[in-house]
Parts: structure tokens; sequence; C-alpha cells
């Protein structure tokens, strides 16, 4: 019963440098998205997916790239990080839609700071 | 454009203490889903409640209950005779069905602290 998995839970970048924070989910549904939580801003959205091969925009975009080869995965690359993209990153899933009492499952959060 | 404004950025009580979370949220939508989520100090997401603009009945689950009134487009929380368990952020946030998806607007959420 593993859910939403994200990773890594902690990583420092120095500016400049790229990575990948890894979200994988097991329960076959259509819609992934990230977001990022700052203090006193809440969480935004990022960019989201309604399915492989879609993706689109959220909120605050800039700075990320996102892909969906596969149902499972939603991969968020940071493709040369700056001290403004420091957070607190959730990956999130659900169906397709809201209605019908379907659930959002959020990861545990990837806690990155950019020096 | 759809908005969740939660005006209360931290509250304290002492334990056994009522509590109210206010959300006031803004979309010309008929039809919207709106929730609460607790981020404890351990940092994940916890869903708590999920309400449709259909349904106005408010609802109560242990010490927790939920306000909904569309005449004010409010969604208030309340937890009653409040337990250091429940310090935690929490937030409010709203989704937009239109076109399918799910996309997510929080308010910045309520720091919650309980004292003893």
């Amino acid at each position: 019963n593993a859910g939403v998995t994200q990773t890594p839970k902690f990583q420092v970048l120095k500016t400049g440098q790229s990575m990948t924070l890894q979200c994988a989910q097991d329960m076959n549904h259509e819609y992934m998205s990230w977001y990022r939580q700052d203090p006193g801003m809440g969480l935004r959205l990022i960019h989201y997916s309604v399915g492989a091969g879609i993706t689109d925009q959220g909120e605050v975009p800039n700075g990320y790239n996102v892909s969906r080869s596969t149902t499972e995965d939603f991969p968020l690359r940071l493709l040369s990080a700056a001290p403004s993209q420091t957070s607190v990153y959730f990956c999130a899933s659900s169906p397709w839609t809201a209605g019908s009492g379907n659930t959002i499952y959020f990861g545990e959060g990837s806690w990155l700071t950019v020096v | 454009a759809q908005k969740v404004t939660q005006a209360q950025t931290e509250i304290s009580v002492v334990e056994k203490e009522d509590v109210t979370l206010d959300c006031v949220y803004e979309t010309r939508d008929t039809t919207y889903y709106l929730f609460w989520y607790k981020q404890p100090p351990s940092g994940e997401l916890v869903f708590l409640i999920r309400r449709n603009s259909f349904d106005e009945q408010n609802e109560i689950s242990g010490r927790y209950s939920w306000n909904f009134q569309k005449s004010t487009s409010s969604f208030n929380f309340t937890i009653t005779a409040s337990q250091v368990v429940d310090s935690a952020v929490y937030f409010c946030a709203l989704i937009i069905p239109t076109g399918g998806g799910n996309k997510l607007t929080f308010g910045t959420g309520t720091q919650l602290k309980v004292e003893l």
C-alpha cells in the first residue's frame, strides 16, 4: 500500500545545479500534480498532468520541467536551481475528477534547499 | 479566478478550549469542492474533509465540525475541547472541476498552537 512516493525527502543543492524530484503512484490515477509550499503562501500548483503524455502549467511553472511517460511516474526537474526554489515540494495524485467522492493523495513532501 | 482566504495566520489556545478556523472562498462557478487538510509538525498533509457545493449540511466527526455557508462563502472548521495533538497548520482548499482535473487552490494556512 505505497500510495504516492516522493524521493528524495531532503536535498541540498548549489545554485545552478540541476536535479529531479521523483514521484510515483501505484493507484493507476490519471491525474498527478506538483505543488510547492512556502511560508505564508500556502501550496501553489507548479505543473500537472491529466494522463500519460499530457502535461500543463500551473500557477508557478518557471524554472521547472515535467514529463509523464507512464501513468505511474511524474518527475519534476529543476534545470538550474536558484535560491528562490528553496521550498517544500508535494506531489499529488487522484482519479480524473474530484467528483464522486474521489480523494486526492499527497506524498510526504520533499524538502529542498538551494544555497 | 478562484481564491481561498484564511485570515487567521496563527491561533494559540489552551488545551480544552474550543477553536474555530475561518475559511472564506471566492469562485463564480456553481459546482466546486472544498477541503480541509492538516499539516502536523512532521510535515505531511492529512486529509480531513471534502464538501461539494450542493451539500450545505454541517458535518461533525468526533471533536471536529465543519460549518459550510454558501451565503457567506465560508467553510469554517471548529475543534471542540482542543488537545495538544491538534497543534498543526490547517489548510482550506478549493477545486473547480470545470474541464476536469483536480487543481487545488489553497489558502495560506492557519497555524494552531494548543498549549497545556
